[in-house]
């Protein structure tokens, strides 16, 4: 697809300890998200990036902090995982636009990772 | 962002095009038309979008009535991996933060 990779693909952990899910892409957009995935949610936006250490909120944000230190890598972090963030986590990337906030250029999507909070 | 209307599930004979509807009587002049697809347990795949002319690529085609209230994805010869949840989104040109907004889709099933 569209040069996107999400590491770890799948991870089991223990609630209260930390996580870090890492999406890195090829393509040199500018903007970069994260989602997650929950049956009857549909996908929900967490963070998003518009630039290198420019990061903004989206609807489900609590919980999670984000970072983007290079335009190729966005991380996201879960300081300590409760059961309620057992999800898919899908990272994509966006557009060329030098606009600030995200435009209507097609989002790509990475492989997604499962994560699992006991 | 306008709501749209897809049915929930589709069947199709492999080789025969699939034609998945979509409704959005609520679309506004500036507001384009995408679709996307999931395959079970990968992430979503763009698949075309357009604003008010007929689109075609590589994947597939959108035809979007004149007063753009619906609009119909073509897969001219489904295969057996054309099976998936496929969406139709509205989304607003130029909104400044924006998400996509996924609804329950159709459920394509290509069988043999």
């Amino acid at each position: 697809d569209a040069g996107i990779t999400q590491s770890p693909r799948h991870k089991v952990t223990e609630t209260g300890t930390p996580v870090t899910l890492r999406c890195h892409q090829t393509e040199n957009h500018r903007y970069m998200y994260w989602y997650r995935q929950d049956p009857g949610h549909g996908l929900r936006l967490i963070h998003y990036s518009y630039g290198v250490k420019d990061t903004d909120k989206g609807e489900v944000s609590d919980g999670y902090s984000v970072s983007r230190s290079k335009t190729e890598d966005f991380l996201l972090t879960l300081e300590s995982a409760t059961s309620s963030q057992t999800s898919v986590y899908f990272c994509a990337i966006s557009g060329t636009s030098g606009r600030r906030v995200p435009s209507t250029d097609t989002q790509y999507f990475g492989p997604g990772t499962r994560l699992t909070v006991l | 962002d306008a709501k749209t209307t897809q049915p929930t599930s589709m069947d199709c004979a492999e080789g025969r095009a699939a034609n998945l509807p979509c409704n959005h009587s609520t679309i506004s002049g500036n507001e384009y038309v995408y679709w996307y697809r999931q395959i079970h347990s990968q992430g979503p795949q763009y698949i075309i979008h357009g604003l008010k002319n007929n689109e075609t690529n590589e994947m597939a085609s959108l035809i979007i009535t004149e007063d753009r209230k619906s609009s119909t994805l073509i897969l001219p010869h489904a295969t057996l991996r054309d099976t998936a949840v496929y969406y139709c989104i509205v989304r607003v040109a130029n909104s400044g933060y924006s998400t996509l907004t996924f609804g329950k889709g159709t459920m394509l099933l290509v069988s043999p």
